[in-house]
């Protein structure tokens, strides 16, 4: 059965750094890209990139690029969401998703349960 | 980017109605388009993938159906369980997925 299961939720203040986590099992953590899903307060889901855990190769929404960094490490089958410095506009639930498909084009088939991450000063 | 507009935001129906929810892209995006159930407090669920093929264990009375740019969700004999918030997302390479604003739908 495949699992996603997330770290739990956070509460920073402005300007820290937050890593988040997502351990993947029931199946090869190195044969499917994985992404992250950010769903701010009562809006809607916003995509923000996606990696392959096989040889890291790592695509950004342009509107995270150079905002988060998703990383992997596929000794634990854990994919990461990571913060340099956190503003209040990331507070937000972030959801991990395993994606499925072909020739580039890939869907959300399983999600993990989502993190709450709360920034406030 | 490629856009997705849904519509309607909201939707007021009733159990056993039949139901459709429409979804438009900026630009043609072939059928790589999916279709995603929101529960409060819960993580999406995926109903359909590539336009109109029903996901494992999803119940058949959810359908999907269009390509390039206009497709439509329809929810037949509509259940107590089926009122939610609905997402379109389309998936037109990896270089960026993006999501419809959402579907709430209502008992009416």
């Amino acid at each position: 059965e495949v699992q996603l299961v997330q770290s739990g939720a956070e509460v920073k203040k402005p300007g820290e750094s937050l890593k988040i986590s997502c351990k993947a099992s029931g199946y090869s953590f190195t044969s499917y890209w994985f992404g992250w899903v950010r769903q701010m307060p009562g809006k809607g889901l916003e995509w923000m990139g996606i990696i392959y855990p096989g040889d890291s190769d790592t695509r950004y929404s342009p509107s995270f690029q150079g905002q988060v960094t998703i990383s992997a490490d596929k000794s634990i089958s854990t994919a990461y969401l990571q913060w340099s410095s956190l503003k209040p506009s990331d507070t937000a639930i972030y959801y991990c998703a395993r994606h499925i498909g072909r020739s580039g084009n890939y869907y959300c088939d399983y999600w993990g349960q989502g993190t709450l991450v709360t920034v406030s000063s | 980017d490629i856009q997705m507009t849904q519509s309607p935001s909201t939707l007021s129906a009733s159990v056993g109605d039949r139901v459709t929810i429409t979804c438009r892209a900026s630009q043609s995006i072939n059928t790589w388009l999916a279709w995603y159930q929101q529960r409060p407090g819960k993580a999406p669920n995926l109903l359909i993938y590539d336009a109109s093929s029903l996901e494992s264990g999803v119940p058949s009375r959810f359908s999907g159906s269009g390509s390039g740019t206009e497709f439509t969700l329809t929810i037949s004999r509509l259940q107590p369980d089926d009122f939610a918030t609905y997402y379109c997302q389309q998936y037109n390479s990896y270089s960026g997925c993006t999501f419809g604003q959402g579907t709430k739908l209502e008992i009416k």
